[in-house]
């Protein structure tokens, strides 16, 4: 089993959909969580982390955490063509190597 | 943000020879930085750790001899290839992190640099 499962996708949503992105991990360390979009040929960048588990928005984007599910969402308000690209969920644990471990990406296609 | 800049962004090279990938912090210092590798539709698997001023510390199934990776200063780490092989193609990432407070730490990616060999 994967340290950090996730659908790879495509997903594909009509602009101004909510999108709902997601991943379920199994190492009950993971303390930090985070969200990545990565462009084609681009490196990641960071779009929202949180810390334990709970809520935190941010514009159009709010991430939640479940600990006692294992399991992280992302969700996109409004979607634009411009947030097409692959979302990568990412965690890592509180040791002092801070090794980030991620999903596989779900490649998220807005269609205008 | 930190900018971390990852040189060249692309290259193709023969077979058997060896290329190097740079990555830079800008604006900060880095004691750490981490290379990854990631295969199309696929997400980052991490190679390796570089410590500024000692030997990097390499993940399970990564060949060090072939992934040679130095961190000289605390603004530059470097990838070399070493004997490239059509198998090694792939796009890699390096990596900085920063910390925000004292428990949590953001990372800033380069740009990539695609490695294509023929």
């Amino acid at each position: 089993q994967k340290e950090v499962e996730q659908d790879p996708g495509p997903l594909s949503v009509p602009e101004g959909a909510i999108v709902s992105l997601n991943c379920t991990y199994s190492n009950s360390a993971f303390q930090y969580f985070m969200w990545y979009r990565q462009y084609s040929r681009k490196g990641p960048e960071l779009l929202m982390y949180t810390y334990s588990s709970g809520n935190k928005e941010d514009g159009r984007f709010t991430a939640q955490v479940d600990k006692s599910s294992k399991y992280i969402s992302l969700f996109i308000r409004d979607s634009q063509p411009s947030d097409s690209a692959t979302y990568l969920c990412a965690m890592s644990g509180m040791d002092s190597s801070y090794k980030l471990i991620f999903g596989s990406g779900t490649r998220l296609l807005v269609r205008p | 943000g930190a900018v971390v800049s990852q040189h060249p962004s692309w290259v193709i090279c023969k077979s058997g020879t060896s290329v190097k990938i740079e990555c830079r912090s800008l604006d900060f210092q880095a004691t750490t930085m981490f290379w990854y590798r990631q295969f199309p539709k696929k997400s980052l698997m991490l190679m390796a750790t570089s410590n500024e001023g000692s030997k990097a510390t390499y993940e399970q199934g990564v060949e060090k001899d072939k992934f040679l990776i130095n961190h000289a200063s605390l603004t530059l780490s470097t990838l070399t290839v070493t004997s490239a092989h059509p198998e090694d193609s792939s796009f890699y990432i390096c990596s900085a992190r920063v910390a925000l407070s004292h428990r949590v730490t953001e990372a800033f990616f380069g740009q990539g640099t695609r490695l294509t060999v023929v």
